[in-house]
């Protein structure tokens, strides 16, 4: 299994500029969830999925989206980058939904410019 | 964003000995908790787990302890060893949505 894997590993974006963070799993995990980690904090939750179709907001979902269309991927969408959106985003999944095992992916650094 | 704090941002241990980690949180509903690890570049990864019915859990090498009369919890390295050096996040449950620490950072001296 490869796990959770997740590209780009890097990525730098002007203010205004839209662009798509992919993550995907293959350990048939329903339960998919974005997370993004500023300097000296902890993760945030922005969105997470506990099943195809579904998807609901984390702590801070403002300005990014979110589909789950299969199993297995969790794209989170960035339609219009902000300075403030500048951080190392991490996609985890688990079994099931909230009180599981979570497993990250190695993350993707976004700087916005 | 909810209240899930450390007493102490970085600790500093000699090889071999315990460290122990510390976690508050505010939340009596939380039904479950996990600790992490994570080096420098990489993604957390799951060091132990706890639920909210247990007061103890033990693993290879870490322990974790649950006390909710006070909120917090605990995670306990025995022989630390260099490769422990990392920060260490805890994380609580409550529904579908996990709330995480702030870290704390630990450096093992050889």
């Amino acid at each position: 299994n490869a796990g959770v894997t997740q590209t780009p590993k890097f990525q730098v974006l002007k203010t205004g500029q839209s662009m798509t963070l992919q993550c995907a799993q293959d350990m048939n995990h329903e339960y998919m969830s974005w997370y993004r980690q500023d300097p000296g904090m902890g993760l945030r939750l922005i969105h997470y999925s506990v099943g195809a179709g579904i998807t609901d907001q984390g702590e801070v979902p403002n300005g990014y989206n979110v589909s789950r269309s299969t199993t297995e991927d969790f794209p989170l969408r960035l339609l219009s980058a902000a300075p403030s959106q500048t951080s190392v985003y991490f996609c985890a999944s688990s079994y099931l939904a909230g009180a599981d095992t979570q497993y990250f992916g190695p993350g993707t650094r976004l700087t916005v410019l | 964003g909810e209240n899930v704090g450390l007493h102490l941002p970085t600790l500093s241990v000699q090889e071999g000995d315990n460290s122990i980690i510390n976690c508050a949180y505010s939340n009596s509903a939380s039904d479950y908790f996990i600790w992490y690890k994570q080096e420098s570049g990489k993604g957390p990864q799951f060091i132990i787990d706890i639920r909210s019915n247990m007061d103890k859990r033990q693993g290879q090498r870490v322990t974790v302890l649950l006390n909710k009369t006070v909120k917090h919890l605990s995670l306990q390295i025995a022989a630390t060893q260099p490769g422990d050096s990392a920060v260490y996040f805890c994380a609580e449950n409550r529904g579908n949505q996990f709330y995480f620490g702030t870290g704390t950072s630990l450096t093992v001296i050889p």
